[in-house]
């Protein structure tokens, strides 16, 4: 156990529709970053937040976007849903901000778009 | 940005023998390569690191090789094993995000 909790495990939803992936770092890790793994892309990052500010950003869509919250969650807000959207949604939580810093994975949403 | 190719995509090897896989970096800045280990319906988890002023890393059964100079660096695993079945990424990071290689699927056959 990674000490990195995402929910929910699974969701399943239409397109055009929204939905919020949630993230609970490990316990003292001040750092989270969102990753998308699709079969065909690999792990890509998309974004990144040091104690509630974003500190650096990937290749992430204009219709998502990210947030860290003051108890250090954070939240990937994924809308107007398109069927190459559905993909595992991994978060990922290290102590700094730096990428010398080990990440740790949680277990990852599962994203299916009908 | 940073680019990372991972080869082989796919790799069998008979339980007891060692597996290899190979990545390569595009920018010269990159000082941090991890390798992480994802089994089916699981988030990738760390399994050795290197850094750059490190030419050579070993954990039990697990070495990774870095060459600064080409660029590249491997994963080493002796003496395999069927738990060691899964993905293996490489990735290499400068500051503040990991760039992953494509992912290798390992299968040590018993």
């Amino acid at each position: 156990d990674s000490g990195v909790t995402q929910t929910p495990k699974h969701l399943i939803t239409a397109t055009g529709q929204r939905v919020t992936l949630r993230c609970s770092p490990r316990s003292g890790d001040l750092s989270v970053y969102w990753y998308q793994q699709s079969l065909d892309q690999g792990l890509q990052f998309l974004i990144q937040y040091y104690n509630g500010e974003e500190r650096a950003k990937g290749n992430i869509l204009e219709r998502f976007s990210a947030q860290q919250f003051p108890d250090l969650h954070s939240e990937l807000n994924l809308s107007s849903l398109e069927l190459g959207d559905s993909a595992l949604y991994f978060c990922a939580s290290s102590a700094s901000g730096t990428g010398k810093n080990i990440q740790y994975f949680g277990a990852g949403t599962r994203l299916s778009v009908l | 940005g940073e680019n990372v190719e991972q080869h082989p995509s796919t790799l069998s090897v008979q339980e007891g023998d060692s597996a290899v896989i190979k990545c390569t970096y595009s920018d010269s800045a990159s000082n941090y390569f991890p390798w992480y280990k994802q089994e089916l319906g699981k988030g990738p988890q760390l399994i050795i690191d290197i850094r750059s002023n490190v030419g050579e890393k070993k954990d039990q059964r697990i070495a990774v090789t870095l060459n600064k100079t080409a660029k590249h660096f491997s994963l080493h695993i002796t003496e395999t094993q069927p738990e060691d079945s899964a993905v293996y990424f490489c990735a290499a990071s400068i500051s503040r995000q990991l760039t992953f290689g494509s992912g290798t699927q390992l299968t040590v056959l018993p």
